[in-house]
């Protein structure tokens, strides 16, 4: 089976960083995905990473190291829109490639 | 379409009763899954299309769930006998490649959700 860890729930000032910790043990590891969901909305992808590293796009930015079997979604600058919930997920070779879902964070902004 | 579409968006059922949930994919996406989220949980994996052959359907709760995906888009999730625990958002999505081969460097980010179905069982 897999196991998908990241808490429940952080809060941040408006224009402040925000880093989410995912946790995961996996065999078949083929990928990382960070989505966002808005409450009632389709959750919307954001970053993939596959080898180690930092991968960066604009404000955001994802962290995979696989021998830890750890990554951290960075959420620079943050604005009051990015009140959401961010679910880590991990892709499983061995299982036909199917996402696997952490719990997902609730982030709150706050002015 | 653009984009995934699901239907209805929002549906009441009296414990009971028969639903079907439908799904329109993307035109052209090989592969198609359905997922379950609970109230302020992740999704959970339900069953997974690779066109119309259903490959994979160990998430599906009991048999009383049932999909299907006759001509390699559209599908449909049938639940039967619905009881209050089946109350959830079922999410579906779609992707371009044929999930499960090759380099994970061929398979893109292209994992496509609706906006769900809301079941409420009541």
């Amino acid at each position: 089976g897999q196991n998908i860890d990241q808490p429940t729930e952080m809060t941040a000032t408006e224009g402040a960083i925000v880093q989410i910790n995912c946790t995961y043990q996996t065999s078949g590891f083929n990928g990382l995905f960070w989505y966002q969901q808005h409450a009632g909305e389709a959750p919307t992808f954001l970053s993939y990473n596959v080898l180690d590293g930092l991968e960066e796009k604009g404000r955001f930015s994802s962290f995979l190291s696989r021998s830890k079997g750890y990554s951290y979604l960075l959420l620079k600058e943050l604005q009051m829109k990015d009140s959401a919930s961010y679910l880590c997920a991990v892709r499983n070779k061995a299982a036909g490639n199917k996402l696997t879902f952490g719990g997902g964070t609730r982030v709150l902004v706050k002015p | 379409g653009a984009g995934v579409s699901q239907s209805p968006r929002y549906k009441v059922a009296k414990r009971g009763q028969d639903v079907a949930l439908r799904c329109d994919p993307i035109s052209g996406h090989v592969s198609l899954f359905w997922y379950q989220q609970a109230l302020g949980q992740g999704p959970e994996f339900l069953t997974y299309f690779q066109n119309e052959a259903q490959l994979d359907k160990s998430g599906l709760p009991s048999d009383r769930f049932f999909a299907e995906r006759p001509e390699g888009s559209v599908s449909t999730l049938k639940i039967q006998r619905t009881q209050q625990e089946d109350s959830a958002v079922y999410l579906c999505a779609s992707s371009l490649d044929r999930a499960g081969t090759g380099s994970p460097f061929a398979i893109g980010y292209g994992y496509t959700f609706g906006s769900g179905t809301r079941l409420t069982v009541v």
